[in-house]
């Protein structure tokens, strides 16, 4: 596609409950990134996927959340069992190749634990 | 790992007038970049800028790499460019291949 592609773009869910996020890469990127941004903070990074390379995880806050990526294009992000601090935006980004190209996000999942 | 620091943290201005955002990181980098966030939420990328210096309409950066910065320029504010510029970098040490964000800047541009 054009860009990053997310759905759904909004998501309100009762704590306790788990939900999936999805994200689909500009075709023929390579590596696709998960980050968080909590309500008026930065981007926080969560797990980042290159071709077959086993995924860097160390941003994973908790074993409750858990991604991955089917075929080396669409990623799904889980979250289990949701607290109300999950409540953020998740951005995927994705880029071609390796270090030193440039990364785009798509447009985010905006999630709201209740 | 890298450490990102940008300033000023809010920065309040009238239309019509020139600003400079600063990055400072703390290590090589392979990658910088400069994000808008838009009121909506989208991050839109505006530079892709290791090194040197580059130019877009009334928006310019320069990163000078051996000390560990970069600028952003904003000349002409328009009340459109409101909105968090990030700075983000990928360290140079092998196997970072994640882009490490700055905590912003909040641009507002009054009319």
């Amino acid at each position: 596609g054009a860009g990053v592609s997310q759905s759904p773009s909004n998501k309100v869910t009762e704590k306790g409950k788990d939900v999936e996020l999805r994200c689909d890469p500009i075709s023929g990127h390579t590596a696709l990134y998960w980050y968080r941004q909590s309500l008026g903070q930065g981007l926080e990074f969560l797990i980042y996927f290159q071709g077959n390379s086993a995924p860097d995880k160390s941003g994973l806050p908790s074993d409750r959340f858990s991604a991955e990526r089917t075929g080396g294009s669409v990623s799904t992000l889980t979250i289990q069992r949701t607290q109300q601090e999950d409540s953020a935006v998740y951005l995927c980004a994705s880029r071609r190749g390796g270090s030193g190209n440039t990364i785009y996000f798509g447009e985010g999942s905006w999630l709201t634990v209740v | 790992g890298i450490q990102v620091e940008q300033s000023p943290p809010d920065l309040i201005l009238q239309e019509g007038a020139n600003s400079t955002l600063r990055c400072n990181f703390s290590d090589s980098v392979n990658n910088l970049q400069w994000f808008h966030q838009n009121p909506w939420g989208q991050l839109i990328n505006l530079f892709y800028i290791p090194s040197g210096t580059k130019q877009n309409g009334r928006l310019s950066a320069t990163t000078v790499a051996t000390e560990r910065y970069s600028l952003l320029y904003i000349s002409s504010s328009q009340t459109t460019d409101s909105g968090v510029y990030f700075c983000a970098v990928e360290g140079a040490i092998q196997g970072a291949q994640k882009l490490v964000f700055g905590q912003g800047t909040r641009l507002t541009i009054n009319p």
